[in-house]
């Protein structure tokens, strides 16, 4: 079993639609979670950083962590067709070290 | 500013070729990871370097796999006698030790061995 399960996609949406996108965890140990958009043929960027439970909001984003059940979301508000990306969540159990990822779920926003 | 660089881009190998993959960190980051990503998947770890600290080399999958980080800079990962499965993007991200700790990603360096 892997330590970071993501909700496999492809995921469709019609723009300004929102949109959750979801994954759980296994290690116990995990603090830090994190969320990276990732562009074709890209490398990924950080979108959301949250440390321990609970919610962190920015802009159209917000992130939230229950480690109650290990549950990792994200949700987009008023989508966008530049949202369609694919979206990796990722754990780790210190601030810097290294990171568990999902599989990534493969968003499109359609006009 | 300039982000993290990876050379070269693309590169193609044959079964049993050694390949040397180039990694370029934004100046002044003091860590180092390396990754990999097989179509479809996400991101397997690889090695991490912290500053002067001992790399931690926990994912490195097997023995053929290397890295090196030179003067605290630039970092090479080297795969012996490849194989068909270490066809993959490979990924190098940089950050600086703080609170928050921010992995910026490079392009990666998408490898086909044939």
């Amino acid at each position: 079993q892997k330590e970071v399960e993501q909700d496999p996609g492809p995921l469709s949406v019609p723009e300004g639609a929102i949109v959750s996108l979801n994954c759980t965890y296994s290690n116990s140990a995990f603090q830090y979670f994190m969320w990276y958009r990732q562009y074709s043929r890209k490398g990924p960027e950080l979108l959301m950083y949250t440390y321990s439970s609970g919610n962190k909001e920015d802009g159209r984003f917000t992130a939230q962590v229950d480690k109650s059940s290990k549950y990792i979301s994200l949700f987009i508000r008023d989508s966008q067709p530049s949202d369609s990306a694919t979206y990796l969540c990722a754990s780790k159990t210190t601030n810097a070290g290294k990171s568990t990822f999902g599989d990534g779920t493969t968003l499109t926003v359609k006009p | 500013g300039a982000g993290v660089s990876q050379s070269p881009s693309n590169k193609v190998t044959e079964k049993g070729k050694d390949v040397e993959l180039r990694c370029d960190p934004i100046s002044g980051h003091t860590a180092l990871y390396w990754y990999r990503q097989s179509l479809g998947q996400g991101l397997e770890f690889l090695i991490y370097f912290q500053g002067n600290s001992a790399p931690d080399k926990s994912g490195l999958p097997s023995d053929r796999f290397s890295a090196e980080r030179t003067g605290g800079s630039v970092s090479t990962l080297t795969i012996q006698r490849t194989q068909q499965e270490d066809s993959a993007v490979y990924l190098c991200a940089s950050s600086l030790k703080r609170e928050r700790e921010t992995q910026y990603f490079g392009p990666g360096t998408r490898l086909l061995v044939l």
